[in-house]
């Protein structure tokens, strides 16, 4: 089965400043998407970034980008020049090219921003 | 266009009954799946239908069902129940057709379990 870690349970960062968070992955397949989702107060899950695994350049989404590490498993998430707007929860996903069409979530990571 | 809507979004139950939550997915989306979300437990994964049928399965017990309607509403269903199922349900919905197609989540339905 597959699992995701994410070590950072809070992470702080000042507002305009460049944060990074981190997600490690466990699966023994070769085939599969890698999603980071955005967890605001108000509870709705936004997706922020997406990977697919056979892509070797990193994703990039305006200030969000990602670094994938296919050999050593892992999928973190920068975000530059951070906003206030930017404080939630965030959760690291992984989701298999083939078979059950589920995502299956690490633990996430409370950010603040600090102005 | 509308986004997912999730009813109703707070309730509370007390042990031993039994609790039906709805979803209204995005126009045009025919899969919708459910998530459980827990302090402890995090975010995991209940099941997904699409077009009236059951696609995929967590690891729950038979007490959680759900189905999917011919508009593709879903609703989840939970007999019998116990203090750990107070979690916050998120329903997500997507096409269901693309390989890689964005899920879009709801606000969730917040069930408190006395």
């Amino acid at each position: 089965a597959q699992t995701v870690t994410q070590s950072q349970p809070e992470m702080s960062v000042q507002e305009a400043e460049t944060v990074t968070l981190s997600c490690t992955y466990d699966t023994s397949e070769s085939d599969y998407y890698l999603f980071w989702y955005k967890q605001p107060p108000s509870r709705q899950m936004i997706l922020v970034i997406r990977q697919e695994a056979y892509k070797q350049q990193n994703a990039t989404e305006n200030r969000f980008s990602v670094n994938f590490q296919k050999a050593a498993k892992s999928f973190s998430l920068k975000i530059s020049d951070s906003q206030l707007g930017d404080a939630a929860m965030y959760f690291c996903a992984y989701r298999s090219a083939r078979g059950a069409q589920k995502l299956v979530f690490g633990q996430g990571t409370r950010l603040t921003i600090n102005p | 266009k509308a986004g997912v809507t999730q009813t109703p979004r707070y309730l509370i139950k007390t042990r031993g009954q039994q609790v039906t939550l709805s979803c209204s997915p995005i126009s045009g989306h025919r899969s919708v799946s459910w998530y459980q979300q827990t302090p402890g437990q995090g975010l995991q994964f209940l099941f997904e239908y699409f077009s009236e049928t059951q696609r995929n399965k967590g690891n729950f017990p038979g007490r959680f069902s759900g189905r999917q309607f011919s508009n593709s509403r879903s609703e989840m269903n939970v007999s019998t129940l116990e203090l750990g199922d107070s979690a916050l349900y998120l329903c997500a919905s997507r096409t269901g057709t693309e390989a890689i197609g964005e899920l879009f989540f709801g606000e969730g339905s917040r069930l408190t379990v006395l």
